[in-house]
Parts: structure tokens; sequence; C-alpha cells
């Protein structure tokens, strides 16, 4: 199985500033990579797929980069509206794997 | 627009059979350009992919090993809907089940409301 590290854990910042979130693969996975945002009591939703493109509706501070087994979310000029939960996905091979989660506070 | 709407119990006796369906709209699930899968959360294993069906000419199924032994997920085409039934339930399959279904870049772009699925006597 592909194993994905995601960190921080968790992390605080205010409105404007920019965040990153790191997802590593324990194999390649190609670009078969993507992000999503979870807010309490509702299903994960898409923000890129297949490592950087931007899921259609997805505000354009939502970025993503990177191959292989490293991979970047960026959120540029943080919104209150960006309070969540975030996981990344490969989606390479099953069984398909998340990150354990990254909770972005908005203080 | 491809919307899942999700139904099922919200309460399984240990032991028993936990069944989740699944009812699609704005797509198939004889697609051949889809694959609709289980996924599940809870706080003590995150989110967790529990399996797939998915038609390319035939009917195939995958299911993750932690699960495998007693899952089945089906699909009804005269209903557009798929299912999961997970046998022999433990508190340990407590969760909240979601219905998603994966493009044909595999990704998972459409998700169901989620269903909370408690196991207790």
């Amino acid at each position: 199985d592909i194993q994905m590290t995601q960190s921080p854990s968790s992390l605080s910042a205010s409105v404007g500033d920019e965040v990153t979130i790191t997802c590593r693969a324990s194999h390649s996975i190609s670009t078969s990579f993507n992000w999503y945002q979870q807010k309490p009591g509702k299903a994960p939703k898409l923000l890129i797929y297949s490592a950087s493109s931007l899921q259609s509706g997805v505000p354009s501070r939502f970025s993503g980069s990177g191959s292989g087994t490293d991979f970047t979310l960026t959120i540029s000029s943080l919104q209150p509206e960006d309070s969540a939960t975030y996981y990344c996905l490969q989606s390479h091979s099953t069984p398909y794997t998340f990150g354990q989660g990254t909770k972005l506070e908005i203080k | 627009q491809v919307q899942m709407q999700q139904s099922g119990p919200r309460l399984v006796r240990p032991s028993q059979t936990l069944s989740v369906t699944c009812v699609i709209s704005g797509d198939s699930v004889s697609s051949n350009n889809a694959a609709w899968n289980w996924i599940r959360q809870s706080p003590s294993r995150g989110l967790e992919w529990l399996g797939r069906t998915y038609y390319r000419s035939k009917w195939s199924n995958d299911y993750a090993v932690s699960v495998k032994s007693r899952l089945i997920i089906s699909a009804d085409t005269s209903k557009n809907q798929f299912s999961l039934q997970l046998n022999s339930v433990t508190p340990e399959d407590t969760a909240v089940y979601y219905c998603t279904r994966a493009n044909s870049d595999w990704y998972f772009d459409y998700w169901g409301q989620g269903s909370l699925v408690t196991v207790s006597s």
C-alpha cells in the first residue's frame, strides 16, 4: 500500500496570510494526487486534482504542485471560509489512501 | 450535474450486516468512464477507502484488504444505484460512510452526503 504522510497536522494563520500544506507518498505516484477540503458535517470537497489542476469553481487562491512523492497545497490570501480540514489523496493505485489531514484555523 | 443520495440504517447491532445504498443521478452506474466507491471516516481510522465497482464490458470489484472478507459492493442498473454490504460488524465499523464517484482519471469528484452508522448493542 502507498502511505501518505501529511504535515502539519494543524496550523493557525490570519486572514490574508499564505499557508502551505505538504504531503509525501511512500512510493512515486507521478501526478495521481489530489487535495480535498472538508468542513464539519460535510463530505470532502475536491480542490485540486492531478497534483496541480484547479477543480471548477474553486477559488484561484488555492494551488497545488509536485510530482513523484512530494506534493504541496498552497492557499494564498487566506479567507475566513478557508477554515477547514484538508486531506490529500493518492489515486495512483488501489487501495487509494488519504493523508491524516491538516486542520486549518483562521485566527 | 452528478448527485449521489445515500440511504441506509443508522444503528446496526454487532455481528449483523451493515447496508448502505447510493442512488445516482446525472450519470449511469454502468458508465465506462467512472467507478463507484465506498469510503468511510472515523476518528480512529481517518478517511479509509473500502472498495469500488465499475463496468468495463463486464463488472469488476476491488476491495481493501482490511474488509475484503466481509464486504460486498454491488450495482443495480435498473435503479441506477450501488450498495455496500459489510458483514459481521463490530463497534470498530462505526463511521460515516460515503459513496463517491471516481472519474476516468480515478480521483473522487462527486460524493454522497454521508451516512453515520453506529454499531452498538
